[in-house]
């Protein structure tokens, strides 16, 4: 079955340090999305990329780092200058490159935790 | 800016009563709409969307949403829910511009009550 797969399902992380998560799609979407989430904030967009070696800024981009070397992997790096990086963090798709008008395909998200 | 607000954080129902979820939207044109649930610890789910045509849409699930243009409102509903109801639901607005993207509501929670 197609689908996103986002690795690890939860991290802790010390403070100081990088952390990567994965987010991989079998669905030969050409864009892909970070967002995090906060309770009570809904989903804020970090990052997006429309297609391979490219990406943009989303609205909350500051901390966290991306890269786009094949189609199918968008990784995500939460580094140490985000200052608040406890979360849940959530990797989409969707079959072509404007976002306003398609359907997002989720992973099961990523749970990261600093301790 | 463009913006969404899902007035109600928190709503429960009795299983077996009707549901209403509200969102409004703030956009300068006729958007792109979305509904999206999330199971605790999940990804979110598309329920339904409108892009254009009849304002009333079905979903999955029993739900079903229409577009008030004049009320900038896409207001989820479903006439009788079910234990397995019980989620998260976000409302979205695409955006089409040169930076085109989704733009999420802070969600409802739907707890159903025995």
């Amino acid at each position: 079955d197609g689908g996103i797969t986002q690795s690890p399902k939860y991290l802790f992380r010390k403070e100081g340090q990088n952390v990567t998560l994965s987010c991989e799609q079998n669905l030969n979407h050409d864009a892909m999305y970070w967002y995090r989430q906060d309770p009570g904030q809904g989903l804020r967009l970090i990052y997006y990329s429309q297609i391979v070696n490219d990406f943009q800024k989303g609205d909350i981009a500051e901390g966290y780092s991306v890269s786009r070397e094949k189609k199918e992997s968008f990784p995500l790096t939460v580094t140490s200058a985000q200052k608040n990086p406890t979360a849940f963090y959530l990797c989409a798709s969707s079959i072509a490159r404007d976002a306003g008008a398609n359907v997002l395909t989720f992973g099961a998200g990523s749970r990261l935790t600093v301790l | 800016a463009q913006s969404v607000t899902q007035p109600d954080i928190h709503i429960t129902v009795s299983e077996g009563a009707s549901l209403e979820l509200r969102c409004n939207y703030s956009y300068g044109a006729t958007p792109y709409l979305f509904w999206y649930v999330q199971s605790p610890g999940q990804g979110l789910q598309l329920l339904l969307k409108y892009f254009s045509g009849d304002t009333l849409v079905q979903g999955i699930k029993g739900f079903e949403a229409e577009f008030k243009r004049s009320q900038s409102s896409f207001n989820l509903r479903k006439p009788s829910v079910h234990w397995s109801d019980a989620a998260e639901y976000f409302c979205a607005v695409g955006v089409y511009s040169s930076a085109s993207k989704i733009i999420f509501g802070s969600g409802t929670r739907l707890s159903i009550r025995p």
